[in-house]
Parts: C-alpha cells; structure tokens; sequence
C-alpha cells in the first residue's frame, strides 16, 4: 500500500522567511503533485513533477522530486500572507488493490504571519 | 476557464436519506474521480472512472454507497441510507488519459454534507 507523508503538518512562520515542506512516498513513482487548498475552498493544482530530479518553479513555491530518495520538498521563499494555506502532495503509485491511485498526503496546514 | 461543476454545494440531511451528488466533468475529460475529505481521515480517493467504466472503487463502503456514470458529461455518487459518519466534503475531480496523466487532476468546489 502507498502511503505519503507529509512533514510538517503545522507550520507558522513569518513573512520574508525561507522554509521547506517535506513529501516522503513509500513505493516507486515516478509522478508527484503538488496542490493548494484555501479554507472552504477546493484544491488547486500547483506542479506536477514527472521525473527524477524534475525542479519546478512558481513566484515564491519551488518544488523539486527525488525518487530514488523518494522524498519532494516544496520551498517557501520570502513568504508572504497570501501563501498561507494548506498544501497536499500526491503520488501516483499501485495501491495495493489491484489498480493505480493517486494517494494524498495529510497537507501541511501553512499560516504566514506579519 | 473549463471547471469542474459539483451539485449541490451544500447539502443538510437526516440519517437514513438518499443523498445523490452530482459532477459534470470538464468536457474532453475521459477519467473522473471521488474523493471524501474530512478532518480526520484527510483526502480519500473513493472511486475512479475512465471512459465512463468505473475502475476502482475500493475505497467506498460498498453496502451504502455507489457511483455511476450515465454519460460522458454526468457522474454520481448516492449514498443510500446516509449515516451522521458520512458527513464530510465530497470532491469530485477530472483528467485526461491513462491513469494518472501527466496533467493534474481539477477539482469541483466540493459538496459539503451534513448528516444529523
């Protein structure tokens, strides 16, 4: 069974920090997602990372994938508020049920502070 | 912008109702997806179909609920009796090709289900 995780689960930080979210994935994949959800809102797609070493780009979100260490990171540079939000990675991988699924992490709940 | 539409937004019901949610995908889209959120147990993927044939539905207690796909622009997802448990949002999400493409999935705005 697939199972993403997610670290930190809670993060406050201040605006004009730097800071890194961790997505560790337990079986081969080469596919990982990164999405953004508002309060009350749905979830929107951030990047989609396709292959080992892929690094992408986005204003101040820049994600990167390794699959042989199986772990992405999502770095926050110079937060501001507008980023604060919760933050899923998914991983597309055999879930053990006889099909292919695309497992979410439990996000990482993101509040930015003046 | 092509969206996902999810019908109703809200929903309030008592145990023991039929509730039936209902998702038009983007058009052009061949795989549509339900997912469960809640605070609890996060996002769970509760069924997915492509070309309309459903291909996992593994996550979804299967006694109570079921999804279907009349047509390429309809999918739904009844619950039949709803219980205070099944309160939760659901999410219904569309895609293109073969499994999990290299394109995100995009989601709806969420049904939001209460169940007294």
């Amino acid at each position: 069974e697939l199972k993403v995780e997610q670290n930190p689960l809670f993060l406050s930080m201040q605006e004009g920090k730097n800071y890194t979210i961790y997505c560790n994935y337990s079986t081969t994949s080469d596919r990982l997602y990164w999405y953004r959800q508002d309060p009350g809102k749905s979830l929107e797609s951030l990047f989609v990372l396709l292959s080992n070493g892929a690094v992408k780009q986005e204003g101040r979100l820049m994600a990167s994938l390794d699959t042989k260490a199986r772990l992405s990171t999502l770095h926050i540079t110079a937060a501001v508020h507008d980023l604060s939000a919760t933050y899923f990675c998914a991983v597309d991988g055999y879930s053990g049920a006889g099909s292919y699924q695309l497992t979410f992490g439990k996000g990482t709940k993101l509040s930015v502070i003046p | 912008d092509a969206r996902v539409t999810q019908t109703p937004r809200h929903k309030v019901t008592e145990m023991g109702q039929e509730v039936t949610m209902r998702c038009q995908p983007i058009l052009g889209h061949n795989t549509v997806f339900w997912y469960r959120q809640t605070m609890m147990q996060g996002l769970e993927l509760l069924a997915y179909f492509r070309n309309r044939a459903p291909l996992d539905d593994s996550g979804m207690p299967k006694d109570r609920f079921s999804a279907e796909m009349p047509d390429a622009t309809l999918a739904t997802l009844k619950i039949q009796p709803s219980e205070p448990r099944d309160s939760a949002v659901y999410f219904c999400a569309s895609g293109w090709g073969q499994g999990f493409s290299n394109q995100p999935q995009h989601f709806g705005d969420g049904t939001r289900l209460s169940i007294l």
